[in-house]
């Protein structure tokens, strides 16, 4: 069974702190897709990125940043100099198999206050 | 461009009723899928479907119903609404994919109350 946890229900910071998610997965496939979504306020979700399990490279993107590390079965998300823009719900999601269903993580809420 | 759309956008409806959601996207995607979204649970899948004509339950089918007559048009129904229903329904759509691994891209989801 597949199974992914975000442990921090909600993170809270002041505007231009670093601030970084956490998710953990669980899965008993060898080739597996890590994705990270963003919902902000207005409700839709938006793709940031995906990683696919053979991919380890770390990854930098404007003021988002990934670390993913098979050995500790994690993937998280950092957001440098954060931005009241940056409030909003994100979730890290995982798929394996042909169908490519996502399995998502319950969400970190982020809230950036000015 | 219009990508992926859900009508309607909010719904209220009473318990027992049938609703059904609409879903279309014009990327000519092989696979779409419905979720649920609900406090604490993230998204959870109710249905999928890699074509037309081919579907398949996810984690929380029941008392849903879905078809797929026409590539672009997922419709979701509730047979008969039950207050525990009341969720956002999000539904999105990938390219076809040999592993499985491709980018979902979601609409911008449907807020139902059920009384």
């Amino acid at each position: 069974a597949q199974k992914v946890t975000q442990a921090q229900t909600e993170i809270s910071v002041v505007e231009k702190e670093d601030v970084t998610l956490d998710c953990v997965y669980e899965t008993r496939d060898t080739t597996y897709y890590l994705f990270w979504y963003k919902q902000p306020p207005s409700g839709e979700l938006v793709f940031l990125i995906r990683r696919n399990s053979f991919d380890e490279q770390n990854e930098i993107s404007g003021r988002y940043s990934w670390n993913f590390q098979k050995s500790t079965s994690s993937f998280n998300f950092t957001i440098t100099a954060s931005q009241v823009v940056d409030s909003a719900v994100y979730f890290c999601a995982l798929s394996s198999g042909s169908w490519g269903k996502l399995q998502f993580g319950a969400g970190t809420q982020v809230v950036v206050t000015p | 461009d219009a990508g992926i759309t859900q009508s309607p956008r909010y719904k209220i409806t009473e318990t027992g009723r049938q609703v059904t959601l609409m879903c279309h996207q014009t990327w000519s995607h092989s696979y779409m899928f419905w979720y649920r979204q609900d406090l604490g649970h993230g998204l959870r899948l109710i249905y999928y479907s890699a074509a037309a004509d081919i579907t398949d339950k996810g984690e929380v089918p029941d008392g849903y119903v879905v078809s797929r007559s026409k590539t672009e048009n997922f419709p979701l129904t509730l047979e008969s609404a039950t207050r525990s229903q009341t969720s956002v329904y999000f539904c999105a759509s990938s390219e076809l994919g040999l592993a499985g691994g491709e980018t979902q891209y979601f609409g911008p989801g449907t807020r139902l109350l059920v009384l």
